[in-house]
């Protein structure tokens, strides 16, 4: 079953509040990838965790904060964001991110729709 | 460098009408992969079709079939008698074997089908 779950599906906040996004994979992958996507544009990398520990960050603002707890749950906590936040957040696993390798296919979740004011 | 690009940013078509979405990569990799997604308006990428780079046989399933060719560095995505439910955006996306599993996006193709 190639499902990854995301939680909320939409979220509005505040730029003083804290929040975090929640993603979930039951699939046994032991990659998880944090991406945001604006509208009309493709998904941009965020954060790539392999085997648990954070392996890529792609000069994130620190405002971002992502979190694995263990191999099926991401989490990205979210703090003093700006209007321009607001995006669509998928969450995507694959099976593994080898070092120097490529090619797994990264199956995403239906995303968080967030709205920053 | 690695890029992809597909120059059609809008495509409308009616139901029933054959419809073929482009794609075209740039990649110094000797081995790399090739993927397309689909994204309805719900917002979730549904994974379509993985190709890597020493497999150029076409595929087909259902009413979907991909070309490629390396001579051309194409990765082409044909939809036959399309339906309204095809209505989505088409994203390619390429990832080489020097890039640590990283998903390189083309801008998407979004494809209305009209009834």
């Amino acid at each position: 079953d190639t499902e990854v779950t995301q939680t909320p599906k939409h979220l509005v906040m505040g730029m003083t509040n804290k929040k975090s996004l929640k993603c979930e994979q039951h699939m046994g992958h032991r990659a998880m990838y944090w991406y945001k996507q604006k509208a009309k544009k493709p998904p941009e990398l965020m954060f790539v965790y392999s085997y648990e520990k954070l392996s890529i960050n792609e000069s994130v603002p620190s405002r971002f904060s992502p979190e694995c707890p263990n191999s099926s749950l991401l989490n990205l906590h979210l703090h003093a964001l700006q209007p321009e936040d607001s995006a669509l957040y998928l969450c995507a696993s694959s099976q593994e991110r080898v070092a120097g390798g490529s090619g797994e296919t990264q199956y995403f979740g239906p995303g968080t729709r967030l709205l920053v004011l | 460098a690695q890029k992809v690009t597909q120059a059609q940013t809008e495509i409308s078509v009616v139901e029933k009408e054959d419809v073929t979405l482009d794609c075209v990569y740039e990649t110094r990799d000797t081995t790399y992969y090739l993927f397309w997604y689909k994204q309805p308006p719900s917002g979730e990428l549904v994974f379509l079709i993985r190709r890597n780079s020493f497999d150029e046989q076409n595929e087909i399933s259902g009413r979907y079939s991909w070309n490629f060719q390396k001579s051309t560095s194409s990765f082409n995505f044909t939809i036959t008698a399309s339906q309204v439910v095809d209505s989505a955006v088409y994203f390619c996306a390429l990832s080489g074997n020097n890039q640590g599993g990283k998903l390189i996006f083309g801008q998407g193709t979004e494809l209305s089908v009209k009834p």
